[in-house]
C-alpha cells in the first residue's frame, strides 16, 4: 500500500516570493508521482507528473518538482508566485502497475498581495 | 479543450434513498474512475473501470456502490441506500489508453452529495 504525507496544511506567501510545498510518500513498489491543483469550485487539474527519467520535472504555470528517491520526496516549487496561484495543491502517487491514485491531504497555498 | 463533466453539481437526498451520480468522460478515453472527498479529508479512490468491468476497487466501494457505462458517453456511480457518512464531494476522472494521457487522469468538477 502507498501513503502520501503533505506536511503543511496551509502555506501563506507574499506575491513574487518563492514557495515550496512538501510531499513525502511511502511505498513498497516503484511509483508514479503527481501534483494536482484545485481552484475553488473546480476539479483537480494536473500540474506535473514524474514517471521516469530526469528527476526534475517541469509543469504548467511555472511550477516544477524534484523526485528524490532516497528521501522519498516530491516537493513542488515555484520561484515567484502570483495571486492567481492561490489554490489547494494535492500530491498523489500511483503504483507503476495500477492506476488508482493515493492522495495527500492537500496544502492550501494563499498568495498575499 | 475536452473536459470531464459531472451532473448534478449538488445533490441532496434523504438517508436510505438511492442516488445516481453522472459523468461524461473525455470522448476517446477508455479508463474511468470515481473518487470521493469527505469534507476536510483526503481525496479517496473508489473504483476504476475499463472495458465494461471494474478493474480496481477500494475497501470503501462495498455492495452499496455500483458503476455502469450505460451508453457510449455516460459513466455513472449508484449508491443504493445512502447513509449520512456518504456525504462527500464525488469526483469522476478518465484517462486514455496510450500517449501522454495514459498516466494522467482528467478530473471533473465534482458532485457534492449531501445526505440528510
Amino acid at each position: 500500500a502507498q501513503s502520501v504525507t503533505q506536511l503543511d496544511s496551509q502555506v501563506p506567501v507574499f506575491e513574487e516570493a518563492p514557495v515550496e510545498l512538501r510531499c513525502n510518500y511511502s511505498s513498497s513498489v516503484s511509483v508514479y508521482l503527481f501534483w494536482y491543483v484545485q481552484y475553488p469550485n473546480q476539479g483537480l487539474q494536473l500540474l506535473l507528473k514524474y514517471l521516469s527519467g530526469s528527476t526534475l520535472v517541469k509543469g504548467i504555470n511555472g511550477f516544477e518538482a524534484e523526485f528524490n528517491k532516497s528521501q522519498t520526496s516530491f516537493h513542488l516549487r515555484k520561484p515567484s508566485v502570483h495571486i492567481s496561484d492561490t489554490a489547494e495543491y494535492f500530491c498523489a502517487v500511483s503504483p507503476g502497475s495500477a492506476r488508482q491514485l493515493t492522495f495527500g491531504s492537500g496544502t492550501q497555498l494563499t498568495v498575499l498581495p | 479543450e475536452p473536459e470531464v463533466t459531472q451532473t448534478p453539481s449538488h445533490q441532496v437526498t434523504q438517508m436510505g434513498q438511492e442516488v445516481i451520480l453522472r459523468c461524461v468522460p473525455i470522448s476517446n478515453h477508455l479508463y474511468f474512475y470515481w473518487y470521493r472527498q469527505i469534507l476536510g479529508q483526503k481525496v479517496e479512490f473508489l473504483v476504476s473501470f475499463y472495458n465494461n468491468e471494474i478493474s480496481e476497487k477500494s475497501e470503501i466501494f462495498d455492495d452499496q456502490f455500483s458503476v455502469e457505462r450505460p451508453d457510449g458517453s455516460n459513466f455513472t456511480l449508484k449508491i443504493r441506500s445512502t447513509k449520512l457518512e456518504d456525504s462527500a464531494m464525488y469526483f469522476c476522472a478518465s484517462s486514455g489508453l496510450s500517449g501522454s494521457s495514459y498516466n494522467e487522469q482528467f478530473f471533473g468538477p465534482g458532485t457534492r452529495l449531501t445526505v440528510l
